[in-house]
């Protein structure tokens, strides 16, 4: 079955970058549907960050886009998710999802939690 | 682009119905047929429940249903149980400028 798991750094100091990667099994990433990151603050509700289709092109919140990069390789069959000069206000449960081309996010990660702290 | 609206609570005893509402404008949900409701379970991942507005993935129960009108969704559980107390958050595709959009949230409590 597809199952999806986030990881990186838990840890983020204020103004660096927070850099995720979320690692796919059961399922090529190049065989199609789109890649998610989404977002959690604690004790808040979800937010969207954006997708990357496995042909490589990406799709970004508008309100996020001048911090956020997301990319893949195919060959890991991983995706990534960079946000440069972050701020408490990104802490937050970071999730990858699957999702099919109407964002129905199908599969998820477990999540994990970045707090940026100095 | 803003969260759609939904109420923060919502409850009902164990047999009862519930029914959450999500509302947007004609950018995201009356605009497009595309809702989908999430089941998310304090600790966990969300599960998706409903998509399309009102298909059920395979191993939702039933008791789970959705509907729309102009810019508002709902989702309605039928026959409450003790575990279906949880989160519910909806989503729409918002176009092709802001693609995704979640819901602020409803906190389902089973009485």
């Amino acid at each position: 079955q597809v199952q999806l798991q986030e990881s990186g750094p838990g840890l983020v100091k204020p103004s660096e970058t927070l850099s995720l990667t979320c690692a796919v099994s059961g399922y090529s990433i190049s065989s199609g549907y789109y890649w998610d990151w989404i977002r959690q603050p604690p004790g808040k509700g979800l937010e969207w960050i954006g997708s990357i289709y496995e042909s490589g092109s990406t799709y970004y919140k508008p309100s996020l886009k001048s911090r956020v990069t997301i990319s893949v390789d195919t060959s890991k069959n991983q995706f990534f998710l960079k946000v440069t000069s972050v701020t408490a206000a990104d802490t937050a449960v970071y999730y990858c999802a699957r999702a099919n081309g109407q964002f129905d996010h199908d599969h998820w990660g477990q999540g994990t939690l970045v707090i940026v702290s100095s | 682009q803003s969260a759609l609206t939904q109420p923060p609570s919502a409850s009902g005893s164990p047999g009862q119905s519930v029914t959450i509402s999500c509302t947007g404008t004609s950018s995201d949900v009356g605009g497009y047929n595309y809702v989908s409701w999430y089941q998310q379970h304090p600790g966990k991942a969300p599960k998706l429940m409903i998509y399309e507005v009102n298909k059920r993935p395979s191993g939702v129960p039933d008791r789970f249903s959705g509907s729309k009108s102009g810019n508002t969704a709902s989702l309605t559980v039928s026959g409450l149980q003790a575990e279906d107390e949880a989160d519910y958050y909806c989503s729409s595709y918002a176009g092709s400028s802001n693609f995704c959009v979640f819901g602020t949230g409803t906190k389902v409590t089973v009485l």
